[in-house]
């Protein structure tokens, strides 16, 4: 039983360039949540997909963006990237969201030149 | 707003001791409160989950205890071993959450001397 998966595991890109992180729910999840974990911090909400839309969002600005397809994965997006994105980003899944534990994925390593 | 407070934030201690991690929260009006487990460069791994109307969880040489009227949290190591050594995360999602949106505390992290 696949756990949640994450692609790619490390990525380093320059300010002011694009990024797509992918990720793929567990088996049996429908619901897929974003978090960013800066170094030495814990992690911080991102936004949740649950059948295909944002169901909520935390405090970031909306260069950060998301979308979840019909088979549940999930993908982030962050355009015109700064230093200070520079983070782990970690993908959750679980069943309907709604207060049902979290599975995590090992995160995708990005830093910013 | 939710605050979530972990203290200490680091600890080192022998091989074979017990030792407690310590988690508050501000806000009481939680549905659970989760401890994870984080390896560095890794993603989290759940240990213990405690709903708002328990009071402890238990596994293996892991117990969680959870009070919420003082808002407070403890994560308790029996016989600590190497293995143990890792940064561990408590997290409360909200009552008035609808997605079970999880808030972090910072994070202990542990090492533990052979």
């Amino acid at each position: 039983d696949a756990g949640v998966t994450q692609s790619p595991t490390h990525l380093i890109k320059t300010r002011g360039q694009q990024v797509t992180l992918r990720c793929s729910p567990k088996s049996g999840h429908d619901t897929v949540s974003w978090y960013q974990q800066a170094l030495g911090q814990g992690p911080q909400f991102i936004f949740q997909y649950y059948e295909e839309e944002e169901r909520q969002r935390g405090n970031f600005p909306d260069r950060f963006s998301g979308h979840q397809f019909p088979n549940y994965s999930s993908e982030l997006n962050v355009n015109a990237l700064l230093l200070g994105d520079s983070a782990l980003y970690l993908c959750a899944s679980s069943f309907r969201g709604a207060n049902q534990p979290q599975h995590f994925g090992d995160g995708t390593r990005l830093s910013i030149l | 707003k939710q605050e979530v407070t972990q203290i200490p934030a680091a600890l080192s201690v022998p091989e074979g001791e017990n030792l407690v991690l310590n988690c508050s929260f501000t806000d009481s009006a939680i549905y659970n409160l989760q401890w994870f487990r984080q390896d560095p460069g890794k993603g989290l791994t759940s240990l213990l989950l405690i709903q708002s109307s328990q009071r402890e969880q238990t596994s293996g040489r892991l117990n969680a205890s959870l009070d919420k009227s003082s808002g407070r949290s403890t994560l308790y190591i029996a016989a600590s071993q190497p293995g143990d050594s890792a940064t561990y995360l408590c997290a409360v999602s909200l009552l008035s959450s609808n997605t079970g949106k999880l808030i972090f505390g910072q994070g202990t992290t542990l090492q533990v001397k052979p």
